[in-house]
């Protein structure tokens, strides 16, 4: 079964540093990988995906994650963090095969960036 | 942008009301949405799958008469709770992901359920 794991509840930074955020994926096939970000009493919002082709994908708001198939990583990443970008972070695997949509969701990693 | 449109935003009722919860898609159309339910400082459980047209498809352990759902148009899913209890309140969310493979989900914000 597709499974993602993100193995820290919450990441620490000081604003201007840079961030990451960890996600470890265990699937059959190939991956289909998403980053979503979620605020206060909010739904979901899209970051960024990784389905093939580079490694290094860019997303939303400065954000990107490196695809690292030896390692079965999906780190997401920021050059500079933001006091707004404080939030909770989750990484997601797509379930099944093409034709589903069905998303599996890591248990989230709480970012807080202090200014 | 795609965007994903859930109502109402927050529920206070009392025990035993059954509360229905509306996710529509604002400018595309969806076959398919999904439900979620997220407790305190926790990730999203999905519960089921809605078919526009057909019947969910629900999660191991989602009790299908507790919470009903309906998805009669191609922009419209509805979530019931019926007879809801304390143990019901949580976070409910909906996503609809956007036609074409790959595509990622867009969510709606989310419906703070709180049963007294």
């Amino acid at each position: 079964a597709q499974s993602v794991a993100q193995p820290e509840d919450q990441v620490n930074v000081a604003e201007g540093n840079p961030l990451t955020v960890k996600c470890t994926y265990s699937v059959s096939g190939n991956p289909y990988l998403f980053w979503y970000v979620q605020y206060p009493n909010r739904g979901l919002q899209f970051l960024l995906k990784y389905i093939t082709g580079d490694n290094l994908v860019k997303g939303s708001y400065g954000f990107e994650a490196e695809f690292n198939k030896s390692q079965t990583s999906f780190h997401l990443k920021k050059p500079s963090a933001l006091v707004s970008d404080s939030a909770l972070y989750f990484c997601a695997v797509r379930d099944g095969g093409a034709n589903t949509d069905k998303l599996i969701f890591g248990t989230g990693t709480r970012l807080q960036v202090f200014p | 942008g795609a965007v994903v449109s859930q109502h109402p935003s927050r529920v206070i009722c009392k025990s035993g009301t059954s509360v229905k919860i509306e996710c529509r898609s604002l400018d595309f159309q969806a076959t398919t949405m999904f439900w979620y339910r997220q407790f305190p400082k926790q990730s999203l459980m999905l519960m089921a799958t809605s078919n526009e047209g057909s019947k969910a498809t629900y999660e191991q352990g989602v009790e299908k008469d507790k919470f009903l759902i309906n998805h009669a148009s191609l922009t419209l899913s509805t979530l019931t709770v019926t007879s809801a209890h304390p143990e019901d309140s949580s976070f409910y969310i909906c996503s609809a992901p956007l036609w074409g493979s790959n595509q990622p989900q867009h969510f709606g914000d989310g419906t703070r359920l709180s049963i007294l």
